[in-house]
């Protein structure tokens, strides 16, 4: 079971806009802005997306956005696109010895 | 630009041991913090151990006391000693550079 928790699946139509959630608790999420978003298509290396839960690295789109509220992180992607349709993972550092923390994923699909 | 190109994995039986590789170009490996990250076949990320530009390190409780990260300053490398391996173990196994840059990784199968 992954530290952080994620839906399994969220799905959305071209030009939608869909928001991931990340739940996690008071030790990671909750207590650090170090929460970051990762793009990850079928046999390809994660590619970051979002760091320090709203930044965006330099040549991601801006339909991308992070937040966080409380014990949960968001990703949205506004202006859904099929290039889009991937597996989504964030992650925490977190207080406990591991330092670090993903979730499980989440496969977002574009109808 | 920044490239990280892993190499060492491969078939290794249970209880085996290996040692993966990470060559850094475009950036300096003791000057941030380096971390291993892996992936089951179909399953999600897992991250494994980092070392800081301090040289402390840390480990996931999974592979502490088998897993050992380390860095060569001189040749801009990343390694990981992997001992006592399981077939759990058995994953994609990624280099990461300040949770920025990802190398293309690099496949371990532990089996029999």
């Amino acid at each position: 079971q992954s530290a952080l928790t994620q839906p399994a699946s969220v799905s959305g139509s071209p030009g939608q806009s869909i928001t991931i959630s990340c739940t996690g608790t008071s030790s990671d999420v909750g207590g650090y802005n170090y929460v970051s978003w990762y793009q990850q298509h079928p046999g390809k290396a994660p590619k970051l997306m979002i760091y320090d839960v709203s930044n965006r690295p330099s040549g991601v789109s801006n339909r991308f956005s992070g937040s966080k509220s409380g014990n949960t992180a968001s990703l949205t992607i506004s202006g859904l696109q099929a290039e889009d349709e991937a597996d989504y993972y964030c992650s925490s550092y977190t207080s406990s010895s591991t330092l670090d923390v993903f979730g499980g994923g989440t496969k977002l699909t574009v109808l | 630009e920044v490239q990280l190109v892993e190499s060492g994995g491969g078939l290794i039986q249970p209880g085996g041991s290996l040692r993966l590789s990470c060559a850094a170009s475009g950036f300096t490996v003791s000057s941030n913090y380096m971390s291993w990250v892996r992936q089951a076949p179909g399953k999600g990320l897992e991250w494994v151990s980092v070392i800081y530009s301090g040289g402390s390190t840390y480990y996931a409780d999974s592979v502490k006391g088998r897993f050992t990260i380390s860095r060569d300053n001189s040749k801009n490398t990343l390694y990981l000693q992997m001992n006592s391996l399981r077939a759990e173990d058995t994953a994609v196994y990624y280099c990461v550079a300040v949770a920025h840059y990802w190398g293309q990784g690099t496949l371990v199968t532990v089996s029999s």
